[in-house]
């Protein structure tokens, strides 16, 4: 079985501030991690996936993330938010053997002040 | 290249009726998935199809039902609609099976059962 949690459903921070949305992961056997991002009235894009080949993982649109296995996290970070990154966040997890689905968190929602 | 394209963007339906709904992959992927995303229920999983089979289904009733054809296209069937089935429903594909494989969301159509 797999799950995640998302802490913090919404989160604000200024422009120009460090952006940290927290992934927490439960897994019975080595996951797979993906972050998406949702715009409004949007599907989802993908932000970046963790796929073990490298613990720190760079993403898109300058977020990264980084797979703490002592932790069970995969916390998304960006140096200076930027008024565009303003949209609803999530992680999921994978596990495969023939389970294939994606299980989402519940979602962090960003918000960002001029 | 396209992405993955849902139709209708839209759907309204009344309590009982039938909906149908259309998903067409990236050009050469196999694999198609389903996940509904309700008010207050997050991004679930519904259904997994790959190679014209369905390899996995997530906790939902029999009425929800899908196929996926030669071409790798799917479709979602929900029948006799409850006012809960209210939600975006996102198709994803994948070129290939498997947890490590990047899930390609489509915008999603959106049912709404009065």
């Amino acid at each position: 079985a797999q799950s995640v949690t998302q802490l913090g459903s919404h989160v604000s921070v200024s422009e120009g501030a460090l952006v940290l949305l927290r992934c927490n992961y439960s897994s019975s056997v080595p996951p797979y991690l993906f972050w998406y991002v949702q715009y409004p009235n949007q599907g989802l894009q993908l932000l970046l996936k963790y796929t073990s080949a490298a613990t720190l993982v760079k993403g898109i649109n300058g977020f990264d993330a980084e797979f703490l296995k002592s932790e069970t996290s995969f916390h998304l970070t960006k140096p200076s938010a930027h008024m565009s990154d303003a949209a609803e966040y999530f992680c999921a997890v994978n596990i495969g053997f023939g389970n294939e689905k994606l299980t989402f968190g519940t979602g962090t929602r960003l918000t960002i002040i001029p | 290249e396209a992405g993955v394209t849902q139709s209708p963007t839209h759907l309204i339906k009344t309590r009982g009726q039938q909906a149908t709904l259309r998903c067409s992959p990236i050009s050469g992927h196999t694999s198609v998935y389903w996940y509904q995303q309700a008010l207050g229920l997050g991004l679930q999983f519904l259904l997994w199809y790959d190679e014209g089979e369905e390899r996995n289904r997530g906790n939902f009733p029999p009425r929800f039902s899908g196929r996926q054809f030669p071409n790798y296209s799917s479709e979602l069937n929900v029948n006799a609609l409850e006012l809960e089935d209210s939600a975006l429903y996102l198709c994803a594909s994948s070129f290939h099976k498997g947890a490590i494989e990047t899930q390609y969301f489509g915008p999603g159509t959106r049912l709404l059962v009065l």
